[in-house]
């Protein structure tokens, strides 16, 4: 039972590239999301998702895309990768939508765009 | 606007000492106040209040609510070193989503 996994641990890369940064999880837990954390500014939700197939966005979702087709699996995408992404991201999960308990996070992936 | 304001920004103490960290929140709804620890990596659990009044302890942590003045409270007794970190307070809005919006985060060093 690995919990809440995130690849790359890190990654650094050149404006306007593309890349995928990996959430999986193996608790089977149905509620998925993306934050990402900014000196000064807290986490921030970037996306989520309530169940396979279903993904809504957060507070701060531009440049970012997501998809949800397994329960295991939420993946976040940069299409096009801006120095303004630098930043450190964090997947959490919890076993059911809607549920009052904390949410479990992944240990993070930084980001550095230059 | 939402808003959830940590204080103090950054602490400085010595081993066995007493802190507390502070958390205010604005919020549109509110369903619960959840405190997280942070050392190198993922945020760590630590207390999730939802009644006004009622301490939650664990070990030399306690936290308490107040939801008349929209505020909650971390205490940490005789501190250690293994306490150093950033503390984070967020607020859960409820409903089907569960959206948390965070403070900033008081980063504690305790020294030896």
């Amino acid at each position: 039972n690995a919990g809440v996994t995130q690849t790359p641990k890190f990654q650094v890369l050149k404006t306007g590239q593309s890349m995928t940064l990996q959430c999986a999880q193996d608790m089977n837990h149905e509620y998925m999301s993306w934050y990402r954390q900014d000196p000064g500014m807290g986490l921030r939700l970037i996306h989520y998702s309530v169940g396979a197939g279903i993904t809504d966005q957060g507070e701060v979702p531009n440049g970012y895309n997501v998809s949800r087709s397994t329960t295991e699996d939420f993946p976040l995408r940069l299409l096009s990768a801006a120095p303004s992404q630098t930043s450190v991201y964090f997947c959490a999960t919890l076993f059911r939508t809607g549920a009052n308990s904390p949410l479990h996070f992944g240990n993070g992936t930084r980001l550095t765009v230059t | 606007e939402d808003k959830v304001v940590q204080s103090p920004l950054s602490l400085v103490v010595h081993e066995g000492d007493t802190v507390t960290l502070n958390c205010s929140y604005e919020v549109t709804n509110f369903r619960s106040l959840l405190w997280y620890k942070q050392e190198k990596k993922a945020p760590t659990f630590l207390f999730m209040l939802t009644s006004s009044g009622i301490e939650k302890k664990s070990g030399r942590l306690s936290s308490i609510l107040d939801k008349k003045e929209l505020f909650s409270i971390l205490n940490i007794t005789a501190t250690q070193t293994g306490d150093s970190a950033i503390y984070l307070c967020a607020v859960d809005y409820g409903g089907a989503t569960n959206k948390l919006i965070f403070g900033t985060g008081t980063l504690l060093a305790v020294q030896p």
